[in-house]
C-alpha cells in the first residue's frame, strides 16, 4: 500500500540553528499538510499546500516557516531559526482531493530543539 | 474557536467485550468528521471519512455514525481485539483545508 514517507525519524538541533523536514507523499495525491503535535497536546495544523502554492496556514506558521515542493515528489518544511517551542513531532499528509479525502499521514520527525 | 472533543481521554476494556466513545464538534460550519487510528510509532490511518448526518460507515468490527445537527460522532468496536489496543483521534473541517483534532480516546485491550 503506498504510504507517505518522513525523514528524518528524529533530529536534535539546537536553538536558533535551521532544519529542514523531508516527506515523500504520494505519488497521485494533490494535496500536502503538515502537521505538528506538541507533547501531550492536540494535533494541530501548520499548512495546506495545493498546486505548488500554500493555500493555507495557520497562525501558527509564521515567518519563521517555509514549505516547498522542490522537485515534484518531495515535501519540504523549513523551520528558520528554531525555537524551544518548536519541539514536537511534525506530521506530513497527503490527499487526493480536499476536506472529504481521508489523509495520508508519514510516520512523523520527532523535533527536539536543546 | 472551533473546539473538538472526545471522551474519554483513555479507556481500558477486556478482550472480546465491545466498546464506544465520542467525539463532539460545533455543528455550525460543519463540512467533515474524521476518524484515524494511531498506533504508537506509526503513523495515523484513516478510518472514516463522513460528511452527511445520520451516515453511518463500517470496516470490519469498527463502524461510526454522525449527528450533524447536535453534533457528535461515535466509534463502535465490536469484540475487542489486543490489536485495536491504539489512540483514535477524530478530526473536523469546517468549511476550509484544516483539520481540527480532537485530544484523541487511548484505548487499550486488556487480554
Amino acid at each position: 500500500e503506498p504510504e507517505v514517507t518522513q525523514t528524518p525519524s528524529h533530529q536534535v538541533t539546537q536553538m536558533g540553528q535551521e532544519v529542514i523536514l523531508r516527506c515523500v507523499p504520494i505519488s497521485n495525491h494533490l494535496y500536502f499538510y503538515w502537521y505538528r503535535q506538541i507533547l501531550g497536546q492536540k494535533v494541530e495544523f501548520l499548512v495546506s499546500f495545493y498546486n505548488n502554492e500554500i493555500s493555507e496556514k495557520s497562525e501558527i506558521f509564521d515567518d519563521q516557516f517555509s514549505v516547498e515542493r522542490p522537485d515534484g515528489s518531495n515535501f519540504t518544511l523549513k523551520i528558520r531559526s528554531t525555537k524551544l517551542e518548536d519541539s514536537a513531532m511534525y506530521f506530513c499528509a497527503s490527499s487526493e482531493g480536499p476536506t472529504v479525502y481521508g489523509y495520508t499521514f508519514g510516520s512523523g520527525t520527532r523535533l527536539t530543539v536543546v | 474557536i472551533l473546539n473538538v472533543e472526545q471522551s474519554p481521554q483513555s479507556l481500558h476494556v477486556q478482550e472480546g467485550d465491545s466498546t464506544n466513545f465520542t467525539c463532539s464538534f460545533p455543528s455550525s460550519n460543519f463540512y467533515a468528521l474524521h476518524w484515524y487510528r494511531w498506533e504508537t510509532a506509526k503513523s495515523p490511518e484513516a478510518l472514516f471519512v463522513m460528511t452527511l448526518n445520520g451516515d453511518e460507515k463500517k470496516k470490519g468490527r469498527i463502524s461510526a455514525t454522525l449527528n450533524t445537527k447536535e453534533g457528535y460522532s461515535y466509534l463502535y468496536i465490536k469484540g475487542s481485539q489486543p490489536e485495536d489496543s491504539a489512540t483514535y483521534l477524530c478530526a473536523s473541517n469546517f468549511g476550509n483545508e484544516k483539520l481540527t483534532f480532537g485530544t484523541g480516546t487511548r484505548l487499550t485491550i486488556i487480554p
